[in-house]
């Protein structure tokens, strides 16, 4: 039984590139949850998705970032015009419903460079 | 607005010796609250979590926290630390109506001296 599976597992983007970062859920979960870690900062969240909608993106910054969790295959997260303050850990955590608690992924580490 | 501290971002601390990390939040309503641990190059995982009922809550590899509403804490606490327990903790509220997601602290540190 796969937990919950993020890749890649690290990442190295150019200045300007585009950063696409992948989430499978647990098998069951419906829920999905994204949240970067800065350097030397906690966990902060940015968006909660079900299957084809976006329920919550009060964390996403306004530009250049977007998460979609289509009916078939992995959410994604996409970071367009990577600059390096986009630096971070990504985690990815899934649910069978709100306020369970989640499994987390083991995260994307994305390097701009 | 809705926050989650801890106070201590690192702690040095002896095997055998006891545990308390703190951590208050800002919420005066319905929350849920985790505490997360994440080891060297690995994933967070989930040590405990209070949802209702008993304040005082197990969890796993000895660890455990309890829930004081009057002061909005959900410390963390094990008896007798072991090497294998350094790590990073993470501190976490969900906060009702918030949709499930978490507010996390901004984790403790604990390296553990053999």
């Amino acid at each position: 039984n796969a937990g919950v599976m993020q890749n890649p597992r690290h990442l190295v983007r150019r200045r300007g590139q585009e950063a696409r970062l992948r989430c499978s859920p647990m098998k069951g979960h419906s829920h999905v949850y994204w949240y970067r870690q800065l350097p030397e900062e906690g966990l902060k969240f940015m968006v909660y998705l079900q299957k084809e909608n976006i329920i919550d993106e009060s964390g996403m910054p306004k530009e250049r970032f977007s998460a979609e969790f289509p009916k078939e295959g992995p959410s994604i997260l996409r970071i367009q015009q990577v600059v390096r303050g986009d630096s971070a850990a990504y985690f990815c955590a899934s649910s069978p419903g709100q306020a369970n608690g989640y499994t987390f992924g083991s995260g994307t580490r994305l390097t701009v460079v | 607005a809705q926050s989650v501290s801890q106070h201590n971002h690192h702690v040095i601390l002896s095997e055998a010796a006891s545990l308390e990390l703190g951590c208050n939040y800002s919420y005066g309503g319905t929350v849920n609250l985790f505490w997360y641990v994440q080891y060297p190059g690995q994933h967070l995982q989930l040590l405990l979590k209070y949802f209702s009922g008993d304040p005082l809550v197990k969890g796993i590899k000895g660890f455990e926290a309890e829930f004081i509403k009057s002061k909005f804490s959900f410390n963390l606490r094990k008896p007798s630390v072991q090497w294998s327990d350094t790590a990073e903790y993470f501190c976490a509220v969900s906060f009702s109506g918030n949709t499930g997601k978490l507010i996390f602290g901004q984790g403790t540190t604990l390296q553990v001296k053999p």
